[in-house]
């Protein structure tokens, strides 16, 4: 089974809305961390937001928060008053276990994410 | 403020050549993982590193591929005798010791593009 699943196709979102990328994750770990990273045309993989599976209130970071829902095992990213600089691949990722000496991460798929002006 | 550096940022090998690609850490990081991403894929694990010990190569192919990370210097991922399939966008990331970090976050470099000819 796939540890992380990224299903939606190409997103498209008009300039200043909110949009939702889907990120659904599996493991057995009571401990695990998920990560969203933005990865531009660029290239590079750039952090957004964390969030740990103790981690009671959900993650924001500026224009960004975490839709965390642990029976679900889903952790949505949501991203508030899009701008042309959002669009970009976006990448979730999980760290199973607790912080420590491995902390390799599994990456899902990604998303497109396109943002109209 | 230097962030994780990798060179060469692009290299085109023929194949049966060899390729070396550097990553340089966060400065104060003393843990780095190897990560490859093929086109319209998302990151592979391929190895995760500690000065001068290899903690976890489960990632690795079982030949050819080859990382260290010595005491001085970057850490080297070494691909010897290339292969068109070893085409891909290799990424570089260093986490700080874990008492500097609540969840390990890892800082990625801006990535070494491989073209096997």
């Amino acid at each position: 089974a796939q540890k992380i699943t990224q299903t939606q196709p190409g997103m498209f979102v008009q300039e200043k809305e909110a949009v939702t990328l889907d990120c659904t994750y599996d493991t057995s770990d009571q401990s695990y961390g998920l990560f969203w990273y933005k990865q531009p045309s660029s290239g590079e993989m750039i952090f957004l937001i964390y969030q740990g599976s103790y981690d009671e209130q959900n993650a924001t970071e500026g224009r960004y928060s975490l839709n965390f829902q642990k029976a679900r095992k889903s952790a949505n990213l949501v991203i508030s008053a899009s701008q042309l600089g959002d669009s970009a691949m976006y990448f979730c990722a999980m760290r199973e276990g607790k912080p420590g000496a491995n902390s390799k991460l599994t990456f899902g798929k990604g998303i497109t994410l396109s943002v109209r002006p | 403020n230097a962030g994780v550096m990798q060179n060469p940022r692009h290299l085109v090998r023929r194949r049966g050549q060899e390729a070396r690609l550097r990553c340089s850490p966060v400065k104060g990081h003393s843990h780095v993982y190897w990560y490859r991403q093929l086109p319209e894929e998302g990151l592979k694990f391929m190895v995760y590193l500690q000065k001068e010990n290899i903690i976890d190569e489960s990632g690795m192919p079982k030949e050819r591929f080859s990382a260290e990370f010595p005491k001085e210097g970057p850490s080297i991922l070494r691909i010897q005798q290339v292969v068109r399939g070893d085409s891909a966008a290799y990424f570089c990331a260093s986490s700080p010791p874990l008492a500097d970090s609540s969840y390990n976050e890892q800082f990625f470099g801006p990535g070494t593009r491989l073209t096997v000819l």
